[in-house]
């Protein structure tokens, strides 16, 4: 089993922080995704990163993909409300996506 | 579009019952998966398809049963219910290939009594 572990568990802030979640493996993965979960909802796909190394950022969020592919890292920059979530990373290898167990972030006004 | 849909959204049941939880999409996807979520840890994987007639294992597939006898469905079963097994369960589906997105239902919570 690829067990993927997401830290922290919990995160609240004041809108207008900075912070940054956690995905770490002893595995590779092919590709890491970071997803977003709703409360009642299914998970979204926020990102894929798929070489080592690698950055994407999409408006505040910027994603990182470890250079071993085993980790990967969100930052939110000047959290707002809204990004108020679950936040969930997976980990691509064959035709298993492997969950980490998620960061519930709440953002005060 | 109406993506991927499961079916119902909540359902009691009593120790040792059977019932099947369904999901369909319209998105001709060839791969489809199960999973449970439980409070902190996330999601995980039940059993998955790749095709019509072809199914396999995931992490927790113990006291669950799948099928796949169409591209759009993917029936989940549980034979004998058990407290064990009360959670949300979330299907998805998603074109074959690598780096994929994973597009997933609303859900289904589950007690089990």
């Amino acid at each position: 089993t690829q067990l993927l572990e997401q830290s922290p568990q919990f995160l609240s802030i004041q809108e207008g922080e900075n912070l940054t979640v956690y995905c770490n493996s002893s595995s590779v993965f092919s590709s890491l995704q970071w997803y977003r979960q709703e409360p009642g909802e299914g998970p979204v796909l926020l990102v894929t990163v798929v070489t080592g190394g690698e950055v994407k950022k999409l408006k505040r969020l910027t994603f990182q993909f470890g250079d071993a592919r085993k980790d990967s890292s969100l930052h939110i920059t000047a959290a707002q409300p809204g990004d108020t979530g679950l936040y969930l990373c997976a980990g691509e290898a064959g035709n298993m996506l492997t969950f980490g167990g998620g960061t519930r972030l709440m953002v005060k006004p | 579009n109406a993506g991927v849909t499961q079916t119902p959204k909540f359902q009691v049941l009593k120790t040792g019952q059977s019932m099947t939880l369904q999901c369909a999409q319209d998105m001709n996807h060839e791969y489809m998966s199960w999973y449970r979520q439980d409070p902190g840890m996330g999601l995980r994987l039940i059993h998955y398809s790749v095709g019509a007639g072809i199914t396999d294992q995931g992490e927790v597939p113990n006291g669950y049963n799948v099928s796949r006898s169409t591209t759009e469905d993917f029936p989940l079963r549980l034979l004998s219910a058990a407290p064990s097994q009360t959670s949300v369960y979330f299907c998805a589906s998603s074109r074959t290939g690598m780096n994929t997105e994973a597009f997933f239902g609303q859900g289904t919570r589950l007690t089990v009594v």
